[in-house]
Protein backbone atom coordinates (compact mmCIF):
# COMPACT_ATOMS: atom_id res chain seq x y z
CA UNK A 1 0.00 0.00 0.00
CA UNK A 2 0.94 3.67 -1.09
CA UNK A 3 1.05 5.44 2.35
CA UNK A 4 0.17 9.36 1.82
CA UNK A 5 1.40 11.41 4.36
CA UNK A 6 0.33 15.00 4.48
CA UNK A 7 1.88 18.30 6.61
CA UNK A 8 1.35 20.47 8.35
CA UNK A 9 -2.02 18.53 9.85
CA UNK A 10 -3.59 22.82 10.70
CA UNK A 11 -2.22 25.57 8.79
CA UNK A 12 -3.37 28.73 9.88
CA UNK A 13 -3.70 31.52 7.34
CA UNK A 14 -4.80 35.04 7.32
CA UNK A 15 -6.94 35.82 4.17
CA UNK A 16 -5.24 36.93 1.22
CA UNK A 17 -1.69 35.00 2.12
CA UNK A 18 -0.14 32.34 0.31
CA UNK A 19 -0.91 28.72 1.36
CA UNK A 20 1.56 25.90 1.02
CA UNK A 21 0.39 22.48 1.38
CA UNK A 22 2.68 19.15 1.52
CA UNK A 23 2.09 15.80 0.46
CA UNK A 24 4.77 12.53 0.56
CA UNK A 25 4.39 9.16 -0.82
CA UNK A 26 5.89 6.45 0.40
CA UNK A 27 7.29 5.26 -2.88
CA UNK A 28 6.43 7.09 -6.37
CA UNK A 29 3.65 7.48 -8.01
CA UNK A 30 4.82 9.18 -10.69
CA UNK A 31 2.35 12.21 -11.60
CA UNK A 32 -0.97 10.21 -10.32
CA UNK A 33 -1.75 12.65 -7.66
CA UNK A 34 -5.05 14.73 -6.89
CA UNK A 35 -6.35 17.49 -4.54
CA UNK A 36 -10.25 17.55 -3.15
CA UNK A 37 -10.70 20.21 -0.89
CA UNK A 38 -13.27 19.28 1.81
CA UNK A 39 -15.70 22.22 3.66
CA UNK A 40 -18.03 21.31 6.60
CA UNK A 41 -20.75 18.63 6.22
CA UNK A 42 -20.16 18.28 2.31
CA UNK A 43 -18.37 16.09 -0.54
CA UNK A 44 -15.00 16.86 -1.07
CA UNK A 45 -14.43 18.80 -4.31
CA UNK A 46 -11.98 17.55 -6.90
CA UNK A 47 -9.01 20.53 -7.43
CA UNK A 48 -6.47 19.16 -9.25
CA UNK A 49 -5.36 15.64 -11.32
CA UNK A 50 -2.10 14.53 -12.66
CA UNK A 51 -0.34 16.42 -10.24
CA UNK A 52 -0.83 20.38 -12.12
CA UNK A 53 -3.86 20.10 -13.88
CA UNK A 54 -6.62 22.50 -11.89
CA UNK A 55 -10.02 20.83 -12.75
CA UNK A 56 -13.26 22.57 -14.39
CA UNK A 57 -14.21 25.71 -12.63
CA UNK A 58 -10.94 25.87 -10.08
CA UNK A 59 -9.66 28.87 -9.89
CA UNK A 60 -6.35 29.99 -11.07
CA UNK A 61 -5.40 30.94 -7.54
CA UNK A 62 -5.24 26.89 -6.89
CA UNK A 63 -2.12 25.23 -8.69
CA UNK A 64 0.00 21.95 -8.30
CA UNK A 65 3.10 20.61 -8.45
CA UNK A 66 5.55 17.75 -7.95
CA UNK A 67 6.41 14.39 -8.94
CA UNK A 68 7.09 11.29 -7.83
CA UNK A 69 7.46 11.40 -3.90
CA UNK A 70 7.07 14.87 -3.10
CA UNK A 71 3.86 17.21 -4.30
CA UNK A 72 2.38 20.45 -3.31
CA UNK A 73 -0.45 22.54 -3.06
CA UNK A 74 -0.65 26.40 -3.24
CA UNK A 75 -2.88 28.92 -2.91
CA UNK A 76 -2.05 31.57 -4.26
CA UNK A 77 -3.87 34.20 -1.91
CA UNK A 78 -6.49 32.42 0.64
CA UNK A 79 -10.07 34.25 -0.33
CA UNK A 80 -12.52 33.33 3.16
CA UNK A 81 -14.00 30.34 0.76
CA UNK A 82 -10.95 28.48 0.69
CA UNK A 83 -10.94 28.23 4.56
CA UNK A 84 -11.14 23.92 4.15
CA UNK A 85 -9.97 20.34 4.69
CA UNK A 86 -7.65 19.73 1.68
CA UNK A 87 -6.87 16.11 0.82
CA UNK A 88 -4.11 14.71 -1.70
CA UNK A 89 -4.70 11.11 -3.44
CA UNK A 90 -2.37 8.88 -5.31
CA UNK A 91 -3.62 6.91 -8.14
CA UNK A 92 -0.98 5.68 -9.29
CA UNK A 93 -1.71 1.85 -7.41
CA UNK A 94 -5.14 1.36 -5.69
CA UNK A 95 -6.59 4.94 -4.49
CA UNK A 96 -5.02 5.82 -1.48
CA UNK A 97 -5.35 9.25 0.58
CA UNK A 98 -3.76 11.01 2.65
CA UNK A 99 -4.90 12.28 6.68
CA UNK A 100 -5.57 16.00 5.05
CA UNK A 101 -4.24 19.17 5.71
CA UNK A 102 -6.90 21.54 7.63
CA UNK A 103 -6.65 25.25 6.44
CA UNK A 104 -7.60 27.25 9.70
CA UNK A 105 -8.18 31.15 9.56
CA UNK A 106 -5.41 33.16 11.62
CA UNK B 1 -24.29 17.30 -15.38
CA UNK B 2 -22.72 14.67 -13.52
CA UNK B 3 -24.60 14.00 -10.52
CA UNK B 4 -24.45 10.83 -8.24
CA UNK B 5 -26.47 10.34 -5.00
CA UNK B 6 -26.34 7.64 -2.62
CA UNK B 7 -28.98 5.51 -0.92
CA UNK B 8 -29.62 3.02 1.94
CA UNK B 9 -30.11 2.36 5.36
CA UNK B 10 -29.00 4.97 8.15
CA UNK B 11 -28.91 2.12 10.74
CA UNK B 12 -27.36 -1.55 11.09
CA UNK B 13 -26.67 -4.27 13.66
CA UNK B 14 -23.05 -5.40 13.93
CA UNK B 15 -22.95 -8.92 11.60
CA UNK B 16 -25.04 -7.27 9.48
CA UNK B 17 -24.45 -6.59 5.74
CA UNK B 18 -24.80 -2.90 4.01
CA UNK B 19 -26.11 -2.94 0.77
CA UNK B 20 -25.42 0.82 -0.60
CA UNK B 21 -27.18 1.70 -3.96
CA UNK B 22 -25.29 4.90 -6.09
CA UNK B 23 -27.72 6.14 -8.81
CA UNK B 24 -26.32 8.67 -11.21
CA UNK B 25 -27.10 10.64 -14.45
CA UNK B 26 -25.17 12.65 -16.96
CA UNK B 27 -23.02 9.55 -18.23
CA UNK B 28 -23.00 6.25 -19.20
CA UNK B 29 -21.00 3.31 -17.46
CA UNK B 30 -21.32 1.80 -20.55
CA UNK B 31 -19.03 4.53 -22.34
CA UNK B 32 -15.36 3.50 -22.45
CA UNK B 33 -13.39 5.03 -19.36
CA UNK B 34 -15.94 5.57 -17.07
CA UNK B 35 -15.95 4.12 -13.44
CA UNK B 36 -18.15 4.80 -10.34
CA UNK B 37 -16.08 4.67 -7.11
CA UNK B 38 -16.74 3.85 -3.05
CA UNK B 39 -14.93 6.11 -0.63
CA UNK B 40 -16.05 6.59 2.91
CA UNK B 41 -15.16 9.29 5.67
CA UNK B 42 -15.19 8.22 9.80
CA UNK B 43 -16.92 11.19 11.38
CA UNK B 44 -13.99 13.77 11.95
CA UNK B 45 -11.53 11.02 9.96
CA UNK B 46 -9.85 11.24 6.63
CA UNK B 47 -10.93 9.96 3.41
CA UNK B 48 -10.94 5.56 2.83
CA UNK B 49 -10.81 4.23 -0.89
CA UNK B 50 -13.35 1.03 -0.76
CA UNK B 51 -13.78 -0.27 -4.14
CA UNK B 52 -14.04 0.57 -8.06
CA UNK B 53 -16.10 -0.39 -10.86
CA UNK B 54 -15.30 0.08 -14.40
CA UNK B 55 -17.51 0.33 -18.20
CA UNK B 56 -16.25 -2.95 -19.32
CA UNK B 57 -17.20 -4.53 -15.37
CA UNK B 58 -13.52 -5.01 -14.01
CA UNK B 59 -13.62 -4.62 -10.77
CA UNK B 60 -11.12 -3.25 -7.65
CA UNK B 61 -11.20 -3.41 -4.17
CA UNK B 62 -9.36 -2.21 -1.28
CA UNK B 63 -6.85 -4.97 -0.70
CA UNK B 64 -8.00 -4.88 3.40
CA UNK B 65 -11.45 -4.43 2.87
CA UNK B 66 -11.72 -6.98 0.02
CA UNK B 67 -13.16 -10.24 1.41
CA UNK B 68 -16.41 -7.75 2.41
CA UNK B 69 -16.78 -6.26 -0.22
CA UNK B 70 -19.03 -6.60 -3.87
CA UNK B 71 -19.40 -4.00 -6.06
CA UNK B 72 -21.71 -4.32 -9.18
CA UNK B 73 -23.94 -2.44 -12.04
CA UNK B 74 -26.84 -2.09 -13.36
CA UNK B 75 -26.09 0.18 -16.33
CA UNK B 76 -29.54 0.05 -17.27
CA UNK B 77 -30.70 1.27 -14.11
CA UNK B 78 -27.79 3.76 -14.16
CA UNK B 79 -27.15 2.48 -10.83
CA UNK B 80 -23.86 1.05 -8.84
CA UNK B 81 -24.16 -1.22 -5.64
CA UNK B 82 -21.49 -1.84 -3.31
CA UNK B 83 -22.12 -4.55 -0.51
CA UNK B 84 -20.10 -4.90 2.83
CA UNK B 85 -20.69 -8.04 5.14
CA UNK B 86 -19.95 -8.43 8.67
CA UNK B 87 -20.55 -4.98 9.71
CA UNK B 88 -18.65 -3.75 12.92
CA UNK B 89 -18.51 0.12 14.58
CA UNK B 90 -16.22 1.11 13.14
CA UNK B 91 -17.75 0.63 9.74
CA UNK B 92 -19.91 3.81 11.19
CA UNK B 93 -18.75 6.16 8.17
CA UNK B 94 -20.47 8.55 5.86
CA UNK B 95 -20.57 6.58 1.90
CA UNK B 96 -19.11 8.12 -0.66
CA UNK B 97 -19.92 7.33 -4.51
CA UNK B 98 -17.84 9.42 -7.38
CA UNK B 99 -17.36 9.29 -11.17
CA UNK B 100 -14.20 8.73 -12.31
CA UNK B 101 -13.16 8.65 -15.81
CA UNK B 102 -9.15 7.82 -17.47
CA UNK B 103 -7.45 7.52 -14.08
CA UNK B 104 -8.86 7.14 -11.14
CA UNK B 105 -9.66 10.14 -9.47
CA UNK B 106 -12.81 11.36 -8.04
CA UNK B 107 -14.80 13.71 -10.07
CA UNK B 108 -17.49 14.71 -8.78
CA UNK B 109 -18.72 12.92 -5.28
CA UNK B 110 -21.99 12.07 -4.55
CA UNK B 111 -23.80 13.85 -0.93
CA UNK B 112 -22.43 11.27 0.87
CA UNK B 113 -25.06 9.00 3.25
CA UNK B 114 -23.96 8.27 6.81
CA UNK B 115 -24.30 4.86 8.17
CA UNK B 116 -24.11 3.84 11.66
CA UNK B 117 -23.01 0.65 13.20
CA UNK B 118 -25.24 -0.46 16.13
CA UNK B 119 -27.26 -2.51 18.14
Amino acid sequence: EIVMTQSPATLSVSPGERATLSCRASQSVSSNLAWYQQKPGQAPRLLIYGASTRATGIPARFSGSGSGTEFTLTISSLQSEDFAVYYCQQYNNWPTFGQGTKVEIK
Amino acid sequence: QITLKESGPTLVKPTQTLTLTCTFSGFSLSTSGVGVGWIRQPPGKALEWLALIYWDDDKRYSPSLKSRLTITKDTSKNQVVLTMTNMDPVDTATYYCAHSTVGDWFDPWGQGTLVTVSS
